[in-house]
């Protein structure tokens, strides 16, 4: 069974804050990680779509990076601001479906 | 202005009763998927579908039926032999279905049975 895990699970901050969260998957037969952004009474939004060892994407004041020998994804979020409290998904993918993890919940306080 | 619209927002079922979830898309895509989200769980693939008149059992199909009549349009029906259908659906469309496109997704139907 693949799995996904994320963590942490919930994070509180306080606006200016710098955050960082991960997200672990299988390292064999990848093919692609994505992470999304689903704020509270909206649809998810897709953040990146990474399938590159070594991959850096950024948008904003949001990056993120991805290992694939070792399995992992960091997203950073710089100087959170209270418009980024929401829950951040990431999925990966071998080339037939997503799966999901179960999320990391960010709440950023003014 | 392209998205994906699913209705009802919340919908209420008595045991042993079909109900249908709509979803439609304007953004042309191919590929479209339901999802169910459970309380501490991620999303768990239903369905999926990659041109019209195809689709594909996801992970946990059992209880559930789709048809695929139209690009626009997936519907997705939960039939009274799914034992546990109170759970958050959501509709996503993909242009492909290439692992590297991105999911676009629905607003999200929640049901609850009664």
């Amino acid at each position: 069974i693949l799995n996904v895990e994320q963590s942490p699970q919930s994070l509180h901050v306080q606006e200016g804050d710098s955050t960082n969260f991960t997200c672990s998957f299988p390292s064999s037969n990848f093919y692609a990680l994505h992470w999304y952004r689903w704020e509270t009474a909206k649809s998810p939004e897709a953040l990146f779509v990474m399938t590159l060892n070594g991959d850096e994407k950024k948008k904003g004041r949001i990056s993120a990076t991805l290992n694939t020998k070792e399995g992992y994804s960091y997203l950073y979020i710089k100087g959170s601001q209270p418009e980024d409290s929401a829950t951040y998904l990431c999925a990966f993918t071998g080339a037939d479906k997503l799966i999901f993890g179960t999320g990391t919940r960010l709440q950023v306080f003014p | 202005d392209g998205g994906i619209t699913q209705s009802p927002k919340y919908l209420f079922r008595k045991e042993g009763q079909n109900v249908t979830l709509s979803c439609e898309q304007n953004l042309n895509h191919d590929a479209m998927y339901w999802y169910r989200q459970d309380p501490g769980q991620g999303l768990r693939l239903i369905y999926y579908s990659q041109i019209v008149n195809d689709f594909q059992k996801g992970d946990i199909a059992e209880g559930y039926s789709v048809s695929r009549e139209k690009k626009e349009s997936f519907p997705l029906t939960v039939t009274s032999a799914q034992k546990n259908p109170t759970a958050f659906y959501l509709c996503a469309s993909s242009i492909g279905r290439r692992p590297y496109n991105e999911q676009f997704f629905g607003p999200g139907t929640r049901l609850t049975v009664l």
